[in-house]
């Protein structure tokens, strides 16, 4: 099955500097990578996502990238804000969404 | 309405209780999910409800049952669950089979003790 690693685990960073998290995937079947924000005691809930037929998708602050060949993909958020602060979750799966794995989040902490 | 609503919020049963956790949504989703959540770890998938029907279990004990009633509702039922189930149980919900459309919905969750 799908194995998805992600790092760092914690990332401290300085309001107005970005902040880069990196996930790698095992299943090269997996084509669907979404990015989860959850913020302490509230829902996950979806930021971006990327389709394996696109290697880079942005979203006003937020970008993600994928390496297809690497399997690897990245968030970049840029100008951080104290309201980033949160556990970001990569994920990997199938085109559909059913069943994907969820890697281990990232605690984001931005320093005002 | 893009709101996954699930009750109750908190919830603390002992070992030889049987408890449900109910979940619903409005946006005509036909999929629907069960997730756990341990502290400071990601959601780990339960089951999957695809047209009403189970199309993914994941392994789960069978002291979880879910039901899924109609395309709105999703329970969980609760049977001589262990301490070690204590967890934040999430539902979520998707449109299944349209390869645009593959962001969950979570629910906010429900917080189960186990005594």
């Amino acid at each position: 099955g799908e194995n998805v690693e992600q790092h760092p685990s914690t990332l401290s960073v300085q309001e107005g500097d970005s902040a880069v998290i990196k996930c790698t995937y095992s299943d090269s079947a997996s084509n669907y990578f979404p990015w989860y924000k959850q913020e302490l005691g509230k829902r996950p809930q979806l930021i971006i996502d990327i389709r394996s037929n696109v290697g880079e998708k942005k979203d006003q602050r937020i970008a993600v990238t994928l390496n297809k060949t690497a399997k690897h993909f990245s968030l970049h958020i840029t100008e951080t804000q104290p309201e980033d602060s949160a556990v970001y979750f990569c994920a990997a799966g199938d085109n559909y969404g059913q069943n994907f794995v969820f890697g281990p989040g990232t605690r984001l902490s931005v320093l005002p | 309405d893009t709101e996954v609503t699930q009750t109750p919020k908190h919830l603390v049963m002992g070992m030889t209780n049987k408890k449900s956790l109910k979940c619903e949504q409005h946006m005509g989703h036909r999929a629907m999910y069960w997730y756990k959540q341990k502290a400071k770890k990601p959601p780990e998938l339960m089951f999957v409800y695809s047209y009403e029907k189970l199309s993914i279990n994941e392994s789960v004990p069978s002291r979880f049952s879910p039901e899924c009633p109609n395309s709105s509702l999703l329970n969980l039922h609760l049977h001589a669950l262990q301490p070690e189930d204590s967890a934040l149980y999430l539902c979520a919900s998707s449109q299944p089979g349209r390869a645009l459309d593959g962001e969950l919905f979570f629910g906010e969750g429900s917080r189960l003790t186990v005594l």
